[in-house]
């Protein structure tokens, strides 16, 4: 079956880093993406991944290892407005795109 | 439009009668996702569009689920005799093709009573 892991929860503390990771197992691999939802609202894009490596995009960044099914998504200089929760998904090869149960984040002063 | 829009953006409604839901996306994305989100769940993959045809309806949790998309841009889902365990947000999303990132909604909160 498909499947995607990642923590239910996390805290942190305001101005700390935090990673958050994800690890999947999919028929195929065609990308992974980052999500962020605040209670009560919709997912918004994070990033997306589809090489081996690091992007980074401001406080934000994310990292793929397709060898190992894994990627994690690294918050820097974190702000009580980062507090949510954070998908991780993934493309599989028939383009269907499989979301963990997110984790979610909560930062404290 | 700007962003994928979504109404009603609240509907109550009595057990067994029906509900339409519709999803505006962004102009010019081709592809369109129904999704189902209980209250502290995650995501329920529903049904997806690319354009009119829907490849995959495996996602729709019975026969009293069914949705369409016309001239490739809006799409409704409508649930037939309602029960409560249908109570949930319903999100709809766009993407201008398969594997791009997708832009939701802001969603449909159902509640059947």
């Amino acid at each position: 079956g498909q499947n995607i892991d990642q923590p239910t929860e996390m805290t942190a503390t305001e101005g700390a880093i935090v990673q958050i990771n994800c690890t999947y197992q999919t028929s195929g691999f065609n990308g992974l993406f980052w999500y962020q939802q605040h209670a009560g609202e919709a997912p918004t894009f994070l990033s997306y991944n589809v090489l081996d490596g690091l992007e980074e995009k401001g406080r934000f960044s994310s990292f793929l290892s397709r060898s190992k099914g894994y990627s994690y998504l690294l918050l820097k200089e974190l702000q009580m407005k980062d507090s949510a929760s954070y998908l991780c998904a993934v493309t599989d090869s028939n383009y269907q795109l499989i979301w963990g149960a997110g984790t979610k984040l909560i930062i404290k002063p | 439009g700007a962003g994928v829009s979504q109404s009603p953006s609240n509907k109550v409604t009595e057990k067994g009668k029906d509900v339409e839901l519709r999803c505006d996306p962004i102009s010019g994305h081709t592809a369109l996702y129904w999704y189902r989100q209980s209250l502290g769940q995650g995501l329920e993959f529903l049904i997806y569009f690319q354009g009119n045809s829907a490849p995959d309806k495996s996602g729709l949790p019975s026969d009293r689920f069914s949705a369409e998309r016309t001239g490739g841009s809006v799409s409704t889902l409508t649930i037939q005799r309602t029960q409560q365990e249908d109570s949930a947000v319903y999100l709809c999303a766009s993407s201008l093709q398969l594997n791009y990132g997708y832009t939701f909604g802001s969603g449909t909160r159902l509640t059947v009573v």
